[in-house]
This record gives structure tokens, C-alpha cells and sequence, in this order.
């Protein structure tokens, strides 16, 4: 199975939001309620963001938020902060594995 | 508050092993099935191996399945990954995780992590 599909980079203004996207199949992210999102500035190991498509951990900020339509899942970062710039990483349970997209680099100008 | 320690990481040559160790505090490990994921350099994540919460079930990625050995000592919270016959394509930072909703090869998610373990595999 291949990787999900991230844009490779987005970039916002503090205080501004962006999304990420994240694409796959009706094998994977259209089949399943069972998206993450991961977190990993420079250097530092995966933070859990969001999981079960929309479902924020204790401790996550509510300007995170996730969705999804069809086969695309997305993250939404609003209020942007310098603090949230990092990589973020997608990833679907799928029927045989568990995929993670390739993640995109959030640059907060 | 949930730590895992990821050790055993280091320099071996193509064919030669290591064993990556994680311990585990702050939550009852033995109640909770763990995983191994890797991030080659400048790369993106990739699950490689997990194990039940009580041993009796693993599952690998096929890029491993054969050469990688996944193990726990619930009387001492820590978890193991035993690497034979490693290649290039295996260098990696290697994290130990916290799994949910695991079954059939594939887990719901991750929900915390190590700060992970460099392998690199270099002549």
C-alpha cells in the first residue's frame, strides 16, 4: 500500500489558519473513521494531535481540528502560532496496516 | 506522566544485528499493546512491528517480517526490538509507541512516543 498523500508544505501567518491535507483511498481514509494527526517540530519525537478523525487528546489545543470528505482528510490549525510550526504526519488504519502519509512542514512566516 | 526511553541504538555494518530496548513509565504497561515505528533521515514515518499487551500477538511490516524480532518484559516495563540481517535501507531514527486499537496488523493510533534511537547501517 502506498503512502497517504500530504503537500509537501503550507505555510501562514500568525493568527491566520491553515489546513492540511491528507488523501488516500476508499481502502483506507474513505473506509475507516480511524485518521491521526502527529506533530514533530525539528528534532523531537511525535506528539499525537488528533485521532479518530476529529478527536482532540487532553491537552490539545481546540485551535486544532480535524475532518473528513470522501477519501480526504484534513487538519486545521486556526490562530496561528509560532509554536506550531513543525512537520505534521498523517495516518489511516487501513484493512491490512497502517499507513502514514508523508508529512507536510507548517512554516509560520 | 507517560515516558518511554528508547536505548541500544548505534553504527552496524550491512548484515549485523543490534537490539533496541524502551522503558516504559508512568502508566500500567502491561495493559497496553506497544509498537515500534521508524523515520528513515529526512523521511516520513513507517510502522514496523507490534505486540499484544501480553505477548501472545505481533504482527511486522513486511519490510522486516523474518529479520525483526519484537518482544516485552512486563515485570520490567520494557519492550525490545531484536534486528538481524540489517540492511542500508534501515537506518533509521527507531520510536517505541504506545498503540490503540490494535488488530489484524494495523492499530486505531499512536498516542505517545520516545524520543527514538538512531540505527544506522553503513560499511
Amino acid at each position: 500500500q502506498s503512502a497517504l498523500t500530504q503537500p509537501p508544505s503550507v505555510s501562514g501567518s500568525p493568527g491566520q489558519s491553515v489546513t492540511i491535507s491528507c488523501t488516500g483511498t476508499s481502502s483506507d481514509v474513505g473506509s475507516y473513521n480511524r485518521v491521526s494527526w502527529y506533530q514533530q517540530p525539528p528534532g523531537t519525537a511525535p506528539k499525537l494531535m488528533i485521532y479518530d478523525v476529529s478527536n482532540r487528546p487532553s491537552g490539545v489545543p481546540d485551535r486544532f481540528s480535524g475532518s473528513k470528505s470522501g477519501n480526504t482528510a484534513s487538519l486545521t490549525i486556526s490562530g496561528l502560532q509560532a509554536e506550531d510550526e513543525a512537520d505534521y504526519y498523517c495516518s489511516s488504519y487501513t484493512s491490512s496496516s497502517t499507513l502514514f502519509g508523508g508529512g507536510t512542514k507548517l512554516t509560520v512566516l | 506522566q507517560v515516558q518511554l526511553v528508547e536505548s541500544g541504538g548505534g553504527l552496524v555494518k550491512p548484515g549485523g544485528s543490534l537490539r533496541l530496548s524502551c522503558v516504559a513509565s508512568g502508566f500500567t504497561f502491561s495493559d497496553y499493546y506497544m509498537s515500534w515505528i521508524r523515520q528513515a533521515p529526512g523521511k516520513g514515518l513507517e510502522w514496523v512491528s507490534y505486540i499484544s499487551s501480553s505477548g501472545s500477538t505481533i504482527y511486522y511490516a513486511d519490510s522486516v517480517k523474518g529479520r525483526f524480532t519484537i518482544s516485552r518484559d512486563n515485570a520490567k516495563n520494557s519492550l525490545y526490538l531484536q534486528m538481524n540481517s540489517l540492511r542500508a535501507e534501515d537506518t533509521a531514527v527507531y520510536y517505541c509507541a504506545r498503540s490503540r486499537g490494535c488488530s489484524g496488523g494495523r492499530c486505531y493510533y499512536f498516542d505517545y512516543w520516545g524520543q527514538g534511537t538512531l540505527v544506522t547501517v553503513s560499511s
